[in-house]
């Protein structure tokens, strides 16, 4: 089982949409949690972090489920400027390295 | 807003040069990283570093790499005899103590022929 895994899709949405992703994560004492977004050819860029009462910013909300182990981002009134391929990612005991997922395609048209 | 810095944004060589790349990190961070990330494939973790020592690293960072901070703002990848499939993007992060976000630099595009 892979460590973070979530539906590459694309996602195709209109502009205005609501659209949710789905993570999940096979290491049950996994401590932190953060979704970043990840433009073509373009360095990962923090988006929020995951907190276990769940966390709102702006049009983003994010969710962890401990007991199904699974992290969810859900963003509302979709804008053109959101396409781009969002990551899970997760850090786990004992260890200072970050653990991503491959992404998940998100492409909002007009 | 601090932001981490690398150079260079491409880098061409050919198989068995060394490549070394350069990171700024941001300046009041205390934990600095190496990913990459080959062409249509998730971000993968090469190694850490704090206390100018490797805290930990992965199966990929084998012999050919090696990192060190020189002075008090870089921080370097080498490679030592590059090989075809250490083309990717190369990706430095840093993070404050305390914190565990993780902010990374634009990347460097290595490209080996």
């Amino acid at each position: 089982r892979k460590e973070v895994e979530q539906d590459p899709g694309p996602f195709n949405v209109p502009e205005g949409a609501t659209v949710a992703f789905n993570c999940t994560y096979s290491n049950s004492a996994s401590q932190s949690f953060f979704w970043y977004r990840q433009d073509c050819r373009k360095e990962p860029k923090l988006l929020m972090s995951v907190y276990s009462s769940g966390n709102e910013d702006g049009r983003f909300t994010a969710q962890l489920n401990r007991a199904s182990q699974y992290i969810s981002l859900l963003i509302r009134d979709s804008k053109l400027s959101d396409s781009a391929t969002y990551l899970c990612v997760v850090n786990n005991p004992g260890r200072r390295a970050l653990t991503f997922g491959s992404g998940t395609r998100l492409q909002v048209q007009p | 807003e601090p932001e981490v810095t690398q150079t260079p944004s491409h880098q061409v060589t050919q198989m068995g040069q060394e490549v070394i790349l350069r990171c700024v990190p941001i300046s009041n961070h205390l934990y600095f990283y190496w990913y990459r990330q080959i062409l249509g494939q998730k971000v993968e973790f090469l190694v850490s570093f704090y206390n100018n020592e490797i805290s930990e690293k992965s199966e990929i960072f084998d012999d050919q790499f090696s990192v060190e901070r020189p002075d008090g703002s870089n921080f370097t990848l080498k490679i030592r005899s590059t090989k075809l499939e250490d083309s990717a993007m190369y990706f430095c992060a840093s993070r404050v103590s305390q914190a565990y976000e993780q902010y990374f630099g634009p990347g460097t595009r290595l490209t080996v022929t």
